[in-house]
């Protein structure tokens, strides 16, 4: 079957820095990708990765290595306003999105 | 670019009536729609893929005639809720894949959801 997973809940402080982890196991591999969802908001685009390795994008880095299968998305700086759900999805070979169950990130003054 | 835009933003219907939600991709041709549903602290559950012009690919366990999905245009697709109950009351958000993006990466682009309350 095809599994993803990723922790349920995590705490950090404000300004400190945050990894979130992803593993799966999909029949197939076409990308993955992280959302953030706010409570009561639809989850929005954060990052795409296809390729093993680190990409940057200002306070938010998501990382791949499809032979373990595994990702993280590291969140630096952290602000209050990041608190909130972070979803994990990978795109099968069929071009669908398995989606993770998320994870609830809250920030700590 | 890549807006998604959804009609109402919610809705509060009693039970054994009918809803309609609409999805609309604003600025590019959605060839895939997608529809999900959330119950609070949960993750998004995919309900039905819809491409244009063709009948929706609903998942195991959604009932089809219940919700009824139809995808028109390259921009609206519609999910109409039948003899809803309270059971049905949940987040519902829509998302569309086309353009550009299903060139480079398939990235899915979300509707802002839709909350139905239904008493």
């Amino acid at each position: 079957g095809q599994n993803i997973d990723q922790p349920t809940e995590m705490t950090a402080t404000e300004g400190a820095i945050v990894q979130i982890n992803c593993t799966y196991q999909t029949s197939g591999f076409n990308g993955l990708f992280w959302y953030q969802q706010h409570a009561g908001e639809a989850p929005t685009f954060l990052s795409y990765n296809v390729l093993d390795g680190l990409e940057e994008k200002g306070r938010f880095s998501s990382f791949l290595s499809r032979s373990k299968g595994y990702s993280y998305l590291l969140l630096k700086e952290l602000q209050m306003k990041d608190s909130a759900s972070y979803l994990c999805a990978v795109l099968d070979s069929n071009y669908q999105l398995i989606w993770g169950a998320g994870t609830k990130l809250i920030i700590k003054p | 670019g890549a807006v998604v835009s959804q009609h109402p933003s919610w809705v509060i219907c009693k039970s054994g009536t009918s809803v309609k939600i609409e999805c609309r991709s604003l600025d590019f041709q959605a060839t895939t729609m997608f529809w999900y549903r959330q119950f609070p602290k949960q993750s998004l559950m995919l309900m039905a893929t819809s491409n244009e012009g063709s009948k929706a690919t609903y998942e195991q366990g959604v009932e089809k005639d219940k919700f009824l999905i139809n995808h028109a245009s390259l921009t609206l697709s519609t999910l109409t809720v039948t003899s809803a109950h309270p059971e049905d009351s949940s987040f519902y958000i829509c998302s569309a894949r086309g353009g550009l993006a299903e060139i480079f990466s398939y990235e899915q682009y979300f509707g802002p959801g839709t909350r139905l309350t239904v008493t």
